[in-house]
Formats: structure tokens, sequence, C-alpha cells
């Protein structure tokens, strides 16, 4: 089945700075992977996803790049808020199914003023 | 839209109780599916299912039985608690069959605590 790997599990940035959390999966037939926004006492919500038909994907701050050949995804944040601190967690379909998404172990960011 | 929603918020169990948690949505999706939430692992599937009357496993369902009747209602049951399962439980449903592939809409979660 599929494996995702997600670093690093925290991360403290500056307000203003940029963020980065990658994450490697082992399923070579991987093509969706979707990242998700976690606020303390909240409910996972889908921030941005990507096909592997496209190598990057933003939407205003947030934007994800994939890399096919190295099987890795990366998120990065840009102009990072303090608003931005939460717990990120990528994902990816497990192998041979549509129904099934593997969860990486998340990402805790603290943006700092 | 109510969206989805999960019903008790907190519960805690004796070892060996029974309880059913409860998950509904009302946008009309095919798929809903239930996972656990643990510190430091992420997200795992329970169970899932595709659509009223169809129910298939997860990662990790032991310990857990699902039904779908209904395609709004998709009950999650504990048959006979144990500390290992004291958790924070998400029900979530995807308005494509195929909810690996598609956003999944999350309820606000049920935490419960096993003694």
């Amino acid at each position: 089945g599929e494996n995702v790997e997600q670093h690093p599990s925290t991360l403290s940035v500056q307000e203003g700075d940029s963020a980065v959390i990658k994450c490697t999966y082992s399923d070579s037939a991987s093509n969706y992977f979707p990242w998700y926004k976690q606020e303390l006492g909240k409910r996972p919500q889908l921030i941005i996803d990507i096909r592997s038909n496209v190598g990057e994907k933003k939407d205003q701050r947030i934007a994800v790049t994939l890399n096919k050949t190295a099987k890795h995804f990366s998120l990065h944040i840009t102009e990072t808020q303090p608003e931005d601190s939460a717990v990120y967690f990528c994902a990816a379909p497990l192998t041979g199914t549509a129904s099934k998404l593997t969860f990486g172990t998340g990402t805790r960011l603290q943006v700092t003023l | 839209n109510a969206g989805v929603t999960q019903t008790p918020k907190f519960q805690v169990l004796k070892t060996g109780q029974s309880m059913t948690l409860q998950c509904a949505q009302d946008m009309n999706h095919e798929y809903m599916s239930w996972y656990r939430q643990d510190p430091g692992m992420g997200l795992r599937l329970i169970h899932y299912s595709v659509g009223a009357g169809i129910t298939d496993q997860g990662e990790v369902p032991n310990g857990y039985n699902v039904s779908r009747s209904t395609t709004e209602d998709f009950p999650l049951r504990l048959l006979s608690a144990a500390p290992s399962q004291t958790s924070v439980y998400f029900c979530a449903s995807s308005p494509d069959l195929a909810g690996g592939y598609n956003e999944q809409f999350f309820g606000p979660g049920t935490r419960l605590t096993v003694l």
C-alpha cells in the first residue's frame, strides 16, 4: 500500500517568512495529492490539491509542487501570517483504489510575531 | 446546509462498553468515511462507504463496525471498547465516489476516552 512520509514534524517561522513542508510517497502510480489544514480543536479542511498532470499549482500565498520522478510533493506558504499557524497534513490515495486516502503524520507550523 | 455533523462531541467509556458514534451529511454525497486521529500518527482510515448498502475496510478496522442504510447516515460502532481506542474520530464525506481522489469534507469530530 501507499506510504506517505512528511517532514518536518514541527516548523517555526517568523511572520512574513516562507514555510515549506515536504512529503514523499512510495507508489509511483499515485496521481492525486491533497493538503489539509487543521487549526487547533477544529476539523481538517482542504487547502490545495494537485493532480499528476501538472507540476505546480498556486492559490494566492500557497502553492504545491510535485516531482513525480523523485516521488515527492511540497507545500509552500509565502508571507506567513499568524493565522497560518496550524497542523498541515499531506495525503495520497492507496494503491489500486480510488477510495482510500493515506495521510502523512502532520506538520505543526507556528508563525511567530 | 449543515454539512457533516457528528454526535456526541465528547464521550467517556469504560473498557468493554459498546457505543455508536453518529455521522450524518446533508450534501447527498455518496462517499463517506471514518478516520481516527492520534498524536503523531495523522489520520488513519477505519472504514469507508461508496453508497448505501456498501462498506469496506480501511487501514485500522479491527474493533469497529459500520453500516450504511441511507445516503445520509454512516454510524460507527465500537463493539467492546478498549483503552487503545481512545482517540479523536472524524467522519468525512466526498462528492465523488472516488473519495480518495477528491476533496473530503470532515465533521467536527468526537473525542473518545476509554478508561
